[in-house]
């Protein structure tokens, strides 16, 4: 049983590329959500996917994307990086009685 | 708005000894609560949780207390050993949306 699996675990971007952070559960779950973890501070919800086919905005969604494309995979998606998106991010998804299952981090650094 | 938080940003503790987290939460709705665990390089593990029809959850080494009048929160973990040096988050859980603490890091000493 894989869990939660987020790639790439690391990346290095220059300033205005883009890239698409995949993450994927095999457990089933409805939803599934995305963060930013930075220093000093506690995961911030930047979307997130209660069921299949629906995506909604979290606390920091500027700058972000993201597609629910079936119900096991929920991308990232970052059309134009910026040096203040260098963080880690941080899939997961919600099981039974709300226990949430996180991926191991995806490191992104943007130059 | 609506926010969770920790009160210490730092705990050092004694080997052997009890470890208490503190966190107080500002949302009076929130009926669901969580306690992570997160190593460096990891991404978060699910310790316990309580919900606010309770107060006070026991599991392996760990205990949570709600004070829902005072809106506290609280992770006690007993006998701290050196695995138990990680960064610890409180998290409350409404709406399918998941607020966290800014965390404390717990280091245990030999």
């Amino acid at each position: 049983n894989a869990g939660v699996t987020q790639t790439p675990k690391f990346q290095v971007l220059k300033t205005g590329q883009s890239m698409t952070l995949q993450c994927a559960q095999d457990m089933n779950h409805n939803s599934m959500y995305w963060y930013r973890q930075d220093p000093g501070m506690g995961l911030r919800l930047i979307y997130y996917s209660a069921s299949e086919g629906t995506t909604d905005k979290g606390e920091v969604p500027n700058g972000y994307n993201v597609s629910r494309l079936n119900k096991r995979e929920f991308s990232l998606r970052l059309e134009s990086a910026a040096p203040s998106q260098t963080s880690v991010y941080f899939c997961a998804s919600v099981g039974q009685v709300d226990t949430i299952y996180f991926g191991e981090g995806s490191w992104l650094t943007v130059v | 708005g609506e926010s969770v938080g920790l009160h210490l940003p730092t705990l050092s503790v004694q080997e052997g000894d009890n470890s208490i987290i503190n966190c107080a939460y500002s949302n009076s709705a929130s009926d669901y609560f969580i306690w992570y665990k997160q190593e460096s390089g990891k991404g978060p593990q699910f310790i316990i949780d309580i919900r606010s029809n309770m107060d006070k959850r026991q599991g392996q080494r760990v205990t949570v207390l709600l004070n829902k009048t005072v809106k506290h929160l609280s992770l006690q973990i007993a006998a701290t050993q050196p695995g138990d040096s990680a960064v610890y988050f409180c998290a409350e859980n409404g709406d399918y949306k998941l607020s966290f603490g800014a965390g404390t890091t717990v280091t245990v000493r030999a």
